[in-house]
């Protein structure tokens, strides 16, 4: 699976959008770009994917550039409850599909 | 749907003990997944399921341990003897080619094991 590189940390005011950035150079033309978050001590929860097209969904919103190089995951308009790590993964769909989560990027909302 | 269930949530035993985790998928889901989480090698896939049978076990650490899913419903990830390095969360997951979001990975709550 491609590897891909988030920053390491970000903040973000209540009440404005977060645009998390993910660089996958790398990626296939099979492989997709999924994103999970995990908000302390619980297990990872999904939010959202897509291939090549813009996504958006009740959660967030999916931006992926014409060269699928890179992407950004978008909260439009950020609580105190989205405070996570978020993770970028790209792989193949399909169950046979590995999720390998990097590091991850920690988002903090704050008031 | 309860989603994915985990028992126990926290476990703390002492080491050469033995130690079992349990998981409940999401009732129809197809795929089993079990992932190990510690803060110095992140989440990690441990061993995935399809249909009852193992498919992947490659990221199992070593034969300390061992899963097994004698049914739809039910899996187990057993540790013996543990040790000290074992301690981590333990996170389940399931998934089903059939759902709506196929291939979405459902996370239960985790346990957290904690070997003295």
């Amino acid at each position: 699976d491609a590897k891909t590189t988030q920053p390491t940390s970000m903040d973000c005011a209540e009440g404005r959008a977060a645009n998390l950035p993910c660089n996958h150079s790398t990626i296939s033309g099979n492989e997709y770009v999924y994103w999970y978050r995990q908000i302390h001590s619980q297990g990872p929860q999904y939010i959202i994917h897509g291939l090549k097209n813009n996504e958006t969904n009740e959660m967030a919103s999916l931006i992926i550039t014409e060269d699928r190089k890179s992407s950004t995951l978008i909260l439009p308009h950020a609580t105190l409850r989205d405070t996570a790590v978020y993770y970028c993964i790209v792989r193949i769909r399909g169950n046979t599909g590995k999720l390998i989560f990097g590091q991850g990027t920690t988002l903090q909302v704050k008031p | 749907d309860a989603g994915v269930i985990q028992s126990p949530r926290h476990e703390v035993t002492e080491m050469g003990q033995e130690v079992t985790l349990r998981c409940k998928p999401i009732s129809g889901h197809d795929y089993l997944f079990w992932y190990r989480q510690t803060m110095m090698r992140g989440l990690e896939l441990l061993i995935y399921f399809n249909n009852n049978v193992p498919i992947d076990d490659s990221g199992m650490p070593e034969d300390r341990f061992s899963a097994k899913m004698p049914n739809a419903s039910f899996s187990t990830l057993k540790i013996q003897p543990s040790e000290p390095r074992d301690s981590a969360v333990y996170f389940c997951a399931s998934s089903s080619d059939a759902a709506d979001r196929t291939d979405t990975q459902y996370f239960g709550p985790g346990t957290r094991l904690t070997v003295l």
